[in-house]
Protein backbone atom coordinates (compact mmCIF):
# COMPACT_ATOMS: atom_id res chain seq x y z
CA UNK A 1 0.00 0.00 0.00
CA UNK A 2 1.36 3.43 -0.19
CA UNK A 3 2.23 4.74 2.69
CA UNK A 4 3.57 8.42 4.49
CA UNK A 5 5.18 7.95 7.59
CA UNK A 6 6.16 10.82 10.14
CA UNK A 7 8.83 8.92 12.24
CA UNK A 8 8.52 11.27 15.09
CA UNK A 9 5.71 11.38 17.52
CA UNK A 10 6.86 14.00 19.62
CA UNK A 11 9.62 16.46 19.71
CA UNK A 12 10.93 18.93 22.30
CA UNK A 13 13.39 21.88 21.25
CA UNK A 14 14.80 24.83 23.38
CA UNK A 15 13.30 27.98 21.84
CA UNK A 16 15.80 29.51 19.59
CA UNK A 17 16.50 26.49 17.38
CA UNK A 18 15.78 24.57 14.70
CA UNK A 19 13.15 22.19 14.61
CA UNK A 20 13.21 19.56 11.76
CA UNK A 21 10.48 16.84 11.01
CA UNK A 22 10.47 14.66 8.87
CA UNK A 23 8.12 12.50 6.19
CA UNK A 24 8.71 9.70 4.33
CA UNK A 25 7.30 8.01 1.90
CA UNK A 26 6.96 4.51 0.42
CA UNK A 27 5.75 2.28 -2.79
CA UNK A 28 5.55 5.49 -5.29
CA UNK A 29 6.49 9.47 -5.80
CA UNK A 30 4.17 11.48 -5.20
CA UNK A 31 3.84 14.19 -7.34
CA UNK A 32 3.27 16.87 -4.17
CA UNK A 33 3.82 17.02 -0.91
CA UNK A 34 1.88 19.30 1.91
CA UNK A 35 2.51 20.40 5.32
CA UNK A 36 -0.32 21.46 7.96
CA UNK A 37 -0.15 22.77 11.29
CA UNK A 38 -2.90 21.62 13.83
CA UNK A 39 -3.96 23.36 17.24
CA UNK A 40 -5.53 21.25 19.63
CA UNK A 41 -9.51 21.18 18.73
CA UNK A 42 -9.26 23.05 15.40
CA UNK A 43 -9.16 21.77 12.26
CA UNK A 44 -5.61 21.72 10.41
CA UNK A 45 -4.25 25.03 8.32
CA UNK A 46 -2.54 24.50 5.05
CA UNK A 47 1.74 25.66 5.29
CA UNK A 48 3.62 25.27 2.58
CA UNK A 49 3.41 22.34 -0.80
CA UNK A 50 6.40 21.29 -2.42
CA UNK A 51 6.45 19.84 -5.96
CA UNK A 52 8.68 16.87 -6.73
CA UNK A 53 10.74 18.87 -8.93
CA UNK A 54 11.32 21.09 -6.84
CA UNK A 55 14.33 21.12 -4.28
CA UNK A 56 13.47 23.27 -1.90
CA UNK A 57 10.65 25.53 -0.79
CA UNK A 58 10.27 28.89 1.94
CA UNK A 59 8.16 30.81 3.57
CA UNK A 60 9.28 33.11 6.31
CA UNK A 61 10.86 30.92 8.95
CA UNK A 62 9.72 27.52 7.43
CA UNK A 63 11.37 26.13 5.14
CA UNK A 64 10.40 22.02 3.15
CA UNK A 65 12.66 19.96 1.35
CA UNK A 66 11.57 17.17 -0.93
CA UNK A 67 14.47 14.41 -2.07
CA UNK A 68 12.77 12.12 -4.18
CA UNK A 69 15.69 9.37 -3.71
CA UNK A 70 15.46 8.98 -0.06
CA UNK A 71 11.58 9.40 -0.64
CA UNK A 72 11.79 11.84 1.91
CA UNK A 73 10.73 15.98 2.85
CA UNK A 74 11.98 17.85 5.76
CA UNK A 75 10.41 20.55 7.46
CA UNK A 76 12.45 23.08 9.33
CA UNK A 77 11.17 26.23 11.43
CA UNK A 78 13.97 28.30 12.60
CA UNK A 79 14.38 30.53 15.32
CA UNK A 80 11.44 28.35 17.02
CA UNK A 81 9.02 30.11 19.28
CA UNK A 82 6.53 28.28 22.44
CA UNK A 83 4.24 29.70 19.52
CA UNK A 84 5.08 27.33 17.37
CA UNK A 85 3.98 24.00 19.04
CA UNK A 86 1.34 22.14 17.66
CA UNK A 87 1.08 19.02 15.82
CA UNK A 88 2.34 18.91 12.02
CA UNK A 89 1.27 16.79 9.45
CA UNK A 90 2.02 16.22 6.14
CA UNK A 91 0.53 14.49 3.05
CA UNK A 92 0.99 13.63 -0.19
CA UNK A 93 -0.72 13.92 -3.48
CA UNK A 94 -0.95 13.09 -7.08
CA UNK A 95 -2.51 14.49 -9.84
CA UNK A 96 -4.97 11.36 -9.76
CA UNK A 97 -4.92 9.74 -6.30
CA UNK A 98 -6.63 10.88 -3.29
CA UNK A 99 -5.08 12.78 -0.25
CA UNK A 100 -3.22 11.01 1.94
CA UNK A 101 -2.29 12.09 5.59
CA UNK A 102 0.93 11.29 7.68
CA UNK A 103 -0.21 10.76 11.80
CA UNK A 104 1.63 13.54 12.71
CA UNK A 105 4.46 15.05 15.01
CA UNK A 106 4.01 16.79 18.36
CA UNK A 107 6.02 19.87 17.91
CA UNK A 108 7.25 21.68 21.85
CA UNK A 109 9.26 24.42 22.13
CA UNK A 110 10.69 25.06 25.58
CA UNK A 111 11.06 28.57 26.71
CA UNK B 1 -17.86 33.68 7.34
CA UNK B 2 -15.03 33.00 4.69
CA UNK B 3 -14.04 29.86 5.88
CA UNK B 4 -15.65 26.03 6.08
CA UNK B 5 -18.12 25.87 8.53
CA UNK B 6 -19.10 22.66 10.60
CA UNK B 7 -22.06 21.75 12.77
CA UNK B 8 -22.33 20.64 15.31
CA UNK B 9 -18.99 21.32 16.72
CA UNK B 10 -20.23 18.97 19.01
CA UNK B 11 -22.27 15.64 18.99
CA UNK B 12 -22.93 13.13 21.99
CA UNK B 13 -25.60 10.78 21.07
CA UNK B 14 -26.60 6.44 22.06
CA UNK B 15 -25.24 3.69 20.20
CA UNK B 16 -27.21 2.85 17.57
CA UNK B 17 -29.04 6.21 16.48
CA UNK B 18 -28.17 8.11 13.67
CA UNK B 19 -25.98 11.33 12.90
CA UNK B 20 -26.30 13.83 10.53
CA UNK B 21 -23.03 16.33 10.19
CA UNK B 22 -22.72 19.12 7.94
CA UNK B 23 -20.12 20.94 6.27
CA UNK B 24 -20.87 24.22 4.03
CA UNK B 25 -17.56 24.70 2.32
CA UNK B 26 -16.06 28.01 1.15
CA UNK B 27 -18.08 29.58 -1.76
CA UNK B 28 -16.69 29.17 -5.23
CA UNK B 29 -15.21 26.15 -4.41
CA UNK B 30 -15.37 22.71 -6.62
CA UNK B 31 -13.91 20.47 -4.08
CA UNK B 32 -15.22 19.07 -1.08
CA UNK B 33 -13.41 16.17 1.53
CA UNK B 34 -14.23 14.03 4.64
CA UNK B 35 -12.17 12.91 7.13
CA UNK B 36 -12.13 11.35 10.39
CA UNK B 37 -9.35 11.87 13.23
CA UNK B 38 -9.34 9.53 15.94
CA UNK B 39 -7.71 10.67 19.20
CA UNK B 40 -3.93 11.15 18.79
CA UNK B 41 -4.10 9.72 15.30
CA UNK B 42 -3.86 11.48 11.41
CA UNK B 43 -6.63 11.86 8.98
CA UNK B 44 -8.50 9.40 7.57
CA UNK B 45 -9.64 9.96 4.19
CA UNK B 46 -13.64 9.46 3.80
CA UNK B 47 -15.08 10.65 0.50
CA UNK B 48 -14.48 13.19 -2.12
CA UNK B 49 -16.48 15.23 -4.08
CA UNK B 50 -15.67 17.03 -7.06
CA UNK B 51 -18.30 19.06 -8.84
CA UNK B 52 -20.66 17.27 -10.58
CA UNK B 53 -18.67 13.90 -10.32
CA UNK B 54 -19.34 11.07 -9.10
CA UNK B 55 -17.88 10.66 -5.51
CA UNK B 56 -14.88 8.77 -4.32
CA UNK B 57 -16.23 7.06 -2.05
CA UNK B 58 -12.91 4.50 -1.48
CA UNK B 59 -12.52 5.26 2.35
CA UNK B 60 -15.98 5.50 3.70
CA UNK B 61 -15.32 1.86 6.21
CA UNK B 62 -18.99 0.65 5.70
CA UNK B 63 -22.15 0.86 4.45
CA UNK B 64 -24.01 2.79 7.74
CA UNK B 65 -21.63 5.54 6.29
CA UNK B 66 -22.79 7.67 3.78
CA UNK B 67 -22.15 11.37 2.36
CA UNK B 68 -24.06 13.64 -0.01
CA UNK B 69 -23.50 16.94 -1.83
CA UNK B 70 -25.69 18.91 -3.98
CA UNK B 71 -23.63 20.99 -6.51
CA UNK B 72 -20.83 23.03 -4.98
CA UNK B 73 -22.73 23.69 -1.75
CA UNK B 74 -23.25 21.89 1.78
CA UNK B 75 -22.40 18.21 2.38
CA UNK B 76 -24.03 16.12 4.95
CA UNK B 77 -22.43 13.06 6.53
CA UNK B 78 -24.69 10.61 7.61
CA UNK B 79 -24.10 7.40 10.18
CA UNK B 80 -26.53 5.19 10.41
CA UNK B 81 -26.81 2.68 13.63
CA UNK B 82 -23.94 4.32 15.21
CA UNK B 83 -21.33 2.03 17.13
CA UNK B 84 -19.12 3.33 19.87
CA UNK B 85 -16.08 2.65 17.14
CA UNK B 86 -17.43 5.71 15.57
CA UNK B 87 -16.76 8.01 18.09
CA UNK B 88 -14.07 10.90 16.56
CA UNK B 89 -13.87 14.25 15.36
CA UNK B 90 -15.07 14.56 11.57
CA UNK B 91 -13.22 17.20 9.15
CA UNK B 92 -14.66 18.61 6.35
CA UNK B 93 -12.50 20.42 4.32
CA UNK B 94 -12.60 22.40 0.66
CA UNK B 95 -10.08 23.28 -2.45
CA UNK B 96 -10.28 25.35 -5.20
CA UNK B 97 -8.86 22.25 -7.35
CA UNK B 98 -10.43 20.37 -10.32
CA UNK B 99 -9.98 16.34 -10.28
CA UNK B 100 -6.55 16.49 -12.21
CA UNK B 101 -5.29 18.63 -10.04
CA UNK B 102 -6.13 18.23 -6.74
CA UNK B 103 -2.82 16.62 -5.44
CA UNK B 104 -1.53 20.45 -5.73
CA UNK B 105 -4.41 21.93 -3.90
CA UNK B 106 -4.32 23.61 -0.60
CA UNK B 107 -7.34 22.22 1.70
CA UNK B 108 -8.73 24.69 4.10
CA UNK B 109 -10.63 22.44 6.82
CA UNK B 110 -13.46 23.61 9.30
CA UNK B 111 -12.75 22.70 12.96
CA UNK B 112 -14.64 19.37 13.00
CA UNK B 113 -17.31 18.14 14.75
CA UNK B 114 -17.06 15.76 17.27
CA UNK B 115 -18.91 12.32 17.78
CA UNK B 116 -18.96 10.90 21.04
CA UNK B 117 -21.39 7.52 20.81
CA UNK B 118 -22.45 6.27 24.38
Amino acid sequence: SQKIEQNSEALNIQEGKTATLTCNYTNYSPAYLQWYRQDPGRGPVFLLLIRENEKEKRKERLKVTFDTTLKQSLFHITASQPADSATYLCARGSSASKIIFGSGTRLSIRP
Amino acid sequence: GAGVSQSPSNKVTEKGKDVELRCDPISGHTALYWYRQRLGQGLEFLIYFQGNSAPDKSGLPSDRFSAERTGESVSTLTIQRTQQEDSAVYLCASSGGTGEARGNQPQHFGDGTRLSIL
